[in-house]
């Protein structure tokens, strides 16, 4: 079964300093991974994903298959960076559509 | 533009009282929509997935159902709730790989 993981609840950088948020996965198939951010009062909204290796307000993602791991890295925190950040993982339903199977989430606290 | 509406925002109700939140879509047709509850430090769990009317899978065993009497409609329920119910319930729809999220209704079951 698919699995997403990540590992830290919480997050505490300062101002500037870099960031790496992990996440790992377990899939049997080929995975498509995504990361979802959720700011303070503020809907769960799709920051990046994989197949894009785009750059999302300086947020960057790689998949590594061999690591089975898709960390999301900043090199210079902002204190607007300070959100809930999930990583998730699209499988395949029965039906042949697509769901996320999400990991818990780590908090990002970027202090002053 | 695509726009997705969930009500009520805050709810709360008592032990073994029915359930109905409701989640409307607009602006797309024939959407893949989706149930989730977000529990303290549990993230965010997959309840039900439609793709289309009157179509609906379930994730997990639990004291909910969900009904999609619409296209564009998806609604959760329960006949009794418990206390294990509380949380937060997102509902989110798709027509692709990204999934679109709705505001959320926060439910407390005392």
């Amino acid at each position: 079964a698919q699995r997403v993981t990540q590992p830290e609840k919480l997050l505490s950088v300062f101002k500037g300093a870099p960031v790496e948020l992990k996440c790992n996965y377990s899939y049997s198939g080929s995975p498509e991974l995504f990361w979802y951010v959720q700011y303070s009062r503020q809907r769960l909204q799709l920051l990046l994903r994989h197949i894009s290796r785009e750059s999302i307000k300086g947020f960057t993602a790689d998949l590594n298959k061999g690591e089975t791991s898709f960390h999301l890295k900043k090199p210079f925190a902002q204190e607007e960076d300070s959100a809930m950040y999930y990583c998730a993982l699209s499988t395949s339903m029965d039906t042949g559509r697509r769901a996320l199977t999400f990991g818990s989430g780590t908090r990002l606290q970027v202090q002053p | 533009s695509q726009t997705i509406h969930q009500w009520p925002a805050t709810l709360v109700q008592p032990v073994g009282s029915p359930l109905s939140l409701e989640c409307t879509v607009e602006g797309t047709s024939n959407p893949n929509l989706y149930w989730y509850r977000q529990a303290a430090g549990r993230g965010l769990q997959l309840l039900f997935y439609s793709v289309g009317i009157g179509q609906i899978s379930s994730e997990v065993p639990q004291n909910l159902s969900a009904s999609r009497p619409q296209d564009r409609q998806f609604i959760l329920s329960s006949k009794k709730l418990l206390l294990s119910d509380s949380g937060f319930y997102l509902c989110a729809w798709s027509s692709g790989e990204t999934q679109y999220f709705g505001p959320g209704t926060r439910l407390l079951v005392l």
